[in-house]
């Protein structure tokens, strides 16, 4: 199974800050999601895209999805301590075969 | 609200033990999956369910089973524990063409 690499792994910043975090593979994916997990937790579906080049936004975060559906970013404007957890993109290969495969997660961490 | 519970959130066990990780789900889904996430290596796949007592292997079954006797239940089973199964199990309600949720996990320690 293709692993989506993520980058960076670790990220630590000043609360107001911006920061971009990639979602990278050389598979093409019929769509593409992104969760946080906050420690003790699961993961909770933060956003689902399926159209190369769509952009959707989430209040300071903005998600797009690479023209050829094979990568794919997370902007975060204006950093908040809120926002501190780790994130993880993950693909589906294949429309309704109901497997995802994971990222390896970039863990953000905001300072006050 | 919706809500996907995990029989433990921390257990620990010795090799060679027969362990069950149960989980429920109240929103009447279909599809329900067993997860493991270790550092580094993201979240990979064990087994997933689309309906009562069908099951099919995911990405890494070896040393798994899985049961789904009732719709809202779906076990996971590692017959004889062993020390490279230490890691965090999380389950999954929903279809991923829907929303997805995931329970708080379980954190299996396998000595």
């Amino acid at each position: 199974t293709q692993l989506l690499e993520q980058s960076p792994q670790f990220l630590s910043i000043q609360e107001g800050e911006n920061l971009t975090v990639y979602c990278n593979s050389s598979s093409v994916f019929s769509s593409l999601q992104w969760y946080r997990q906050e420690p003790g937790e699961g993961p909770v579906l933060l956003v689902t895209v399926v159209t190369g080049g769509e952009v959707k936004k989430l209040k300071r975060l903005t998600f797009q999805f690479g023209d050829a559906r094979k990568d794919s970013s997370l902007h975060i404007t204006a950093a908040q301590p809120g926002d501190t957890g780790l994130y993880l993109c993950a693909g589906e290969v294949d429309f309704g075969n109901e497997k995802l495969t994971f990222g390896t997660g970039t863990r953000l961490t905001i300072i006050p | 609200d919706v809500k996907v519970t995990q029989s433990s959130r921390y257990l620990v066990k010795r090799t060679g033990e027969k362990v069950f990780l149960e989980c429920v789900q109240d929103m009447d889904h279909e599809n329900m999956f067993w997860y493991r996430q270790d550092p580094g290596l993201g979240l990979r796949l064990i087994y997933f369910s689309y309906d009562v007592k069908m099951k099919e292997k995911g990405d890494i079954p070896e040393g798994y089973s899985v049961s789904r006797e009732k719709k809202e239940r779906f076990s996971l089973i590692l017959e004889s524990a062993s020390t490279n199964q230490t890691s965090m199990y999380l389950c999954v309600s929903g279809r991923v063409a829907d929303t997805q949720y995931f329970g708080p996990g379980t954190r299996l320690t396998v000595l």
